[in-house]
């Protein structure tokens, strides 16, 4: 399977700390993304990073990707009660064309 | 702007029923594409479409046929359906680019087969 791994599989945090997903990877990639879903819903993308990006930024969102070790993090900073989701890193690989998906981090952010 | 609609939300079929899952978008969006979720699993590609008239396989395609006769539409029908494909189904759709474009997802098809 080309599936990443998320890491941890699942987060527990005070509301106002700072939460970090990790994700790990197989393949060369075109770009990796990150996706946000609300328990009993769809997939909402959040930032995409590109193989020759190291770092993005969006808000409280800040992504880094390191094609050397095929990883990537995503950071969500100054959490929220909101931000309880589960996150999921998706590969978009040089060959097929489509997304492989991970099998996401589930976070809780405690009020 | 609507993005990605998917009907129906909720599905309960017997074994070996046959039905299809609806997926419309009003992007303009070329490649459109079928995933299913299971606890534990991520998502995994079913079909994909990259264009009206052009489908092709992805990671667990067996029991599903896809057709594409418009852009804006891509319905899943299952065959025949088995236990095994009780599921949440997403349909996703994409800009052309794909270096710099992300997927916009429907809210998901939940089917329960019994």
């Amino acid at each position: 399977s080309q599936q990443g791994e998320e890491d941890p599989q699942a987060l527990s945090i005070q509301e106002g700390e700072n939460a970090t997903m990790n994700c790990s990877y197989k393949t060369s990639i075109n770009n990796l993304q990150w996706y946000r879903q609300n328990s009993g819903r769809g997939l909402v993308h959040l930032i995409l990073i590109r193989s020759n990006e190291r770092e993005k930024h969006s808000g409280r969102l800040r992504v880094t990707l390191d094609t050397s070790k095929k990883s990537s993090s995503l950071l969500i900073t100054a959490s929220r009660a909101a931000d309880t989701a589960s996150y999921f890193c998706a590969t978009d690989g040089t060959g097929a064309n489509n997304l492989f998906f991970g099998t996401g981090t589930r976070l809780t952010v405690i009020p | 702007n609507a993005g990605v609609t998917q009907t129906p939300k909720f599905q309960v079929l017997k074994t070996g029923q046959s039905m299809t899952l609806q997926c419309a978008q009003d992007m303009n969006h070329e490649y459109m594409s079928w995933y299913r979720q299971d606890p534990g699993m991520g998502l995994r590609l079913i079909h994909y479409s990259v264009g009206a008239g052009i489908t092709d396989q992805g990671e667990v395609p067996n029991g599903y046929n896809v057709s594409r006769s418009t852009t804006e539409d891509f319905p899943l029908r299952l065959l025949s359906a088995a236990p095994s494909q009780t599921s949440v189904y997403f349909c996703a759709s994409r800009g052309s680019d794909r270096r710099l474009q992300p997927q916009h997802f429907g809210d998901g098809t939940r089917l329960s087969i019994l």
